[in-house]
């Protein structure tokens, strides 16, 4: 299993970028890794995903390290409905995301 | 309907009784998941879906728990003889298949007093 370790939790400024980090040193060569985040009393929602390239959508970018052993999400400019637990998952083959404690994101005005 | 749907929002039982929790799946989604979250943690998944079969149910804790999609959209989770340490928030999410983009559902709030 891909052991993935998250800080608990993150403060960042509204407007400014917030980088949360993800290590997954035991990830495999074809294992995804996915980004879920769940705002407060909701479910999670979709983020980002990629394999090895750097990612970029609406919502995110998604940075990878060249050795895959670590990958960091970024929001480009924070904002209050940003704040929530974010999630990195990497995908491990299986057919189920399994979800870690994920790292809370607070996001000060 | 535009996301997914799941009913009751909230559920409060006594500690033996049985319970169903309804999960209306995205149209069109082929693959459907359980998962409990209780507070302060991360879901942790309950079983997996495709189609009208449970293609991995390693996740249910007892042989208290159970779930069915009978014609491969909606799906029902049942609780048997509840126990306090049951309560939990039920989240349901769906997908065309694979692993992207999983659509989840704000859950169901089981509470057993």
């Amino acid at each position: 299993d891909a052991k993935t370790t998250q800080p608990n939790s993150m403060e960042s400024n509204e407007e400014e970028p917030v980088h949360l980090p993800c290590n997954h040193s035991t990830i495999s060569g074809t294992d995804y890794i996915h980004w879920y985040r769940q705002l407060p009393s909701q479910g999670p929602e979709y983020v980002i995903h990629g394999l090895t390239s750097n990612v970029n959508n609406r919502m995110a970018s998604l940075a990878i390290a060249e050795d895959r052993k670590s990958s960091t999400l970024i929001l480009h400019r924070a904002t209050l409905r940003d704040a929530a637990v974010y999630y990195c998952i990497p995908d491990q083959g299986a057919q189920k995301l399994v979800f870690g404690q994920g790292t809370r994101l607070t996001i000060n005005p | 309907g535009a996301g997914v749907s799941q009913t009751p929002s909230n559920k409060v039982t006594e500690k033996g009784k049985y319970v169903e929790l309804r999960c209306d799946p995205i149209s069109g989604h082929t693959a459907l998941y359980w998962y409990r979250q209780s507070l302060g943690q991360g879901p942790e998944f309950l079983i997996y879906f495709q189609g009208t079969g449970a293609a991995d149910d390693s996740g249910l804790p007892n042989d208290r728990f159970f779930a069915v999609r009978p014609e491969g959209s909606v799906s029902t989770l049942k609780i048997q003889r509840t126990e306090r340490g049951d309560s939990a928030v039920y989240l349901c999410a769906s997908s065309l298949g694979g692993l992207t983009g999983y659509t989840f559902g704000s859950g169901t709030r089981l509470t057993v007093v």
